[in-house]
């Protein structure tokens, strides 16, 4: 498998402008997570899907941020507009309840820069 | 609400020296333990994990892990150190018997190695 997937690798945009990070999960997991990892608060857990239904958005700063899972293999989570702060690496990560090991794998992150 | 605390914020070793990092984390029952490495620019990459069982855990890379119920720690360990070692290192806890194991992540360590 390939992993988890994740694009764009790097994003650059100016405040205001919207921006959207794609996620596809590894095949058959059906738990997927975003979060966000900053120098100041560290990795944080933004929201998370079960089934393609989010379940605990709780952790998503505001309404500015968005995060749909229209299928099983792919995931947004959009910001608009996009302010300076929101600059950040942004993980997606995938899991099955299934597996023993209740792992969850990450993908390589977006690094987003908003100037 | 679970919580994990790694006491180190930054750690600077020898090649070839034992390494041990720490780990302490705050949760009810018998939590799911795990240890990611994060290397510049990449994402997290699971080195153990531990869920129930013999304490110590085996991973990848070298490193052993060794839960301690009493001390409410799952210490990372390497007997000898390699400079491609040098990362940060995550510490997180996961809540049993909750949809989607919400992972709760320490605030890393990161490891410097001295050739």
């Amino acid at each position: 498998d390939a992993g988890v997937i994740q694009s764009p690798r790097h994003e650059v945009t100016e405040m205001g402008q919207e921006v959207t990070l794609r996620c596809k999960p590894i095949s058959g997991h059906d738990y997927l997570f975003w979060y966000r990892q900053t120098m100041m608060r560290g990795l944080e857990l933004l929201i998370y899907f079960n089934n393609n239904v989010p379940i605990d958005d709780s952790g998503m700063p505001e309404d500015r941020f968005s995060a749909k899972m229209p299928n099983a293999s792919f995931s947004t989570l959009k910001i608009q507009p996009s302010e300076p702060r929101d600059s950040a690496v942004y993980f997606c990560a995938s899991k099955s309840v299934w597996g023993v090991e209740e792992t969850q794998y990450f993908g390589p992150g977006t690094r987003l820069l908003v100037l | 609400a679970q919580s994990v605390t790694q006491p180190d914020i930054h750690i600077t070793v020898s090649e070839g020296a034992s390494l041990e990092l720490r780990c302490n984390y705050s949760y009810g029952a018998t939590p799911y333990l795990f240890w990611y490495v994060q290397s510049p620019g990449q994402g997290l990459q699971l080195l153990l994990k531990y869920f129930s069982g013999d304490t110590l855990v085996q991973g990848i890379k070298g490193f052993e892990a060794e839960f301690k119920r009493s001390q409410s720690s799952f210490n990372l360990r390497k007997p000898s150190v390699h400079w491609s070692d040098a990362a940060e290192y995550f510490c997180a806890v996961g809540a049993r018997g909750t949809s989607g194991s919400r992972l709760t992540f320490g605030e890393g360590t990161q490891l410097t190695v001295n050739p």
